[in-house]
């Protein structure tokens, strides 16, 4: 079955840029979409948006200003560009594939980063 | 962006019993919402989704019902395993938002 894979710095400095990224394997990136949510410490979920295999693109307006997502058919990857970083986004990084109307069915296990000063 | 509230926020149960987590949206979503249930440091698992139909794999003592901006997951018989948060989602309109989670404790 498809597996989510989350890979990226864990420590990243304030003001600066996160870049994660998310590798499908033992499923193709077609006909999905792909999305990144996140989860602050001890908070609940938040959603920062999707990517749809054609690269088409849906964020979160709290974040759209930050926030870049990518699709890379070739490696079966997709990714998350966040600018400007504070203390505010530190959080835990999943990657989920979503159905139609129907949830997100798959999951990475996330990724824990942390925005210092 | 459509609110969801989930009642109650915590509670505490015992095996065997059974247990009701209410997802109230701001806005009639046309039963898009899905369901999950959070381990501790572990990813979400999709439960329900469509309001009420249940994810493959997923024990049958979940079920969810609901329309309109009221829903509701229950759990027939709690295992021990169902210690955890569960979360509605709604997927209707963007952007996708999720309720502030529900902790079901041993009691």
């Amino acid at each position: 079955q498809v597996q989510l894979q989350e890979s990226g710095p864990g420590l990243v400095k304030s003001s600066e840029t996160l870049s994660l990224t998310c590798t499908v394997s033992n499923g193709s990136i077609g006909s999905y979409y792909w999305n990144w949510v996140r989860q602050p410490p001890g908070k609940g979920l938040e959603w920062i948006g999707f990517v749809y295999y054609t690269g088409t693109t849906v964020y979160n307006p709290s974040l759209k200003s930050r926030v870049t997502i990518s699709v890379d058919r070739s490696k079966n990857q997709f990714s998350l560009r966040l600018t400007s970083l504070t203390a505010a986004d530190t959080a835990v990084y999943f990657c989920a594939r979503e159905r139609v109307t129907k949830g997100f069915d798959t999951w990475g296990q996330g990724a824990q980063v942390t925005v210092s000063s | 962006d459509i609110q969801l509230t989930q009642s109650p926020s915590f509670l505490s149960a015992s095996v065997g019993d059974r247990v009701t987590i209410t997802c109230r949206t701001s806005q009639v979503i046309n039963n898009y919402l899905a369901w999950y249930q959070q381990q501790p440091r572990k990813a979400p698992k999709l439960v329900i989704y469509a309001a009420s139909t249940l994810q493959s794999g997923v024990p049958s003592r979940f079920s969810g019902s609901g329309s309109g901006t009221e829903f509701t997951l229950t759990i027939s018989g709690l295992q021990p395993e169902d210690f955890a948060t569960y979360y509605c989602q709604q997927l209707n309109i963007y952007p996708w938002t999720f309720g502030q989670g529900t902790k079901v404790e041993i009691k």
